[in-house]
């Protein structure tokens, strides 16, 4: 019964690919998120849905496009991947979209571009 | 623009002393401050959560203080154990809904 849960946990692909991760969360939240986190461990938001509405957009290429089919899923494709795609993607969700929420976050997606 | 600097990248300490982690913001007034606790391989786990008119938080060995003033969150972790090893991050809540900065983390290692 894990929280929050993404697959897969491992992709190696080569440069110019297109792959998808994909998020679930089983807690009942209305906001989910994903985050890239970069060899330098630096966490940095991507995208916030609030029931299945995008909320936050942050300065990311447009070949990265985010669908939220239910409030309980938010999955990530990937167009056309460079090599400074390669990071620890994170999803995580929260119970709202207010200031204040703990955000739980899944175990991670390790990209790694060839 | 917004800027959060946890000033140390690693820090190494004996087991049993007390582990004070920092955790700095420029450019903001943050309503509230959460730390975080993340192991290798693994996501972020919430630890504590602070408000800006709160001076300090406790739970079990854990305190966290906050000093709008100083811009400064400090993270304390009493009696440390070598299973307190992780890397711990400060996030602070961003200006829009849902928004939340992480600093880059401070790796700590408790040493038997």
């Amino acid at each position: 019964d894990t929280a929050v849960s993404q697959t897969p946990k491992y992709l190696v692909t080569q440069m110019g690919n297109d792959k998808s991760i994909k998020c679930e969360q089983n807690l009942g939240h209305d906001t989910m998120y994903w985050y890239k986190q970069d060899s330098k461990k630096f966490l940095k938001i991507m995208f916030s849905y609030n029931n299945k509405e995008l909320i936050i957009n942050e300065t990311v290429p447009n070949r990265f496009s985010p669908k939220s089919p239910d409030k309980a899923h938010l999955n990530l494709h990937i167009n056309s991947l460079e090599l400074g795609d390669s990071a620890v993607y994170f999803c995580a969700s929260s119970r709202t979209a207010t200031r204040q929420e703990t955000q739980y976050f899944g175990p991670g997606t390790r990209l790694l571009v060839l | 623009s917004q800027k959060i600097e946890q000033n140390s990248e690693a820090l190494n300490i004996q087991e049993g002393k007390t582990a004070t982690l920092t955790c700095n913001y420029t450019n903001y007034s943050p309503a509230y401050l959460q730390w975080y606790r993340q192991d290798p391989g693994r996501g972020p786990v919430f630890l504590l959560l602070i408000r800006e008119n709160e001076k300090e938080k406790r739970k079990e060995r854990l305190k966290v203080t906050f000093d709008t003033t100083l811009k400064q969150s400090l993270f304390h972790i009493t009696a440390s154990q070598p299973a307190d090893s992780a890397t711990y991050l400060c996030a602070l809540d961003g200006s829009s809904a849902s928004k939340i900065i992480f600093g880059s983390g401070t790796r700590l290692s408790i040493r038997p």
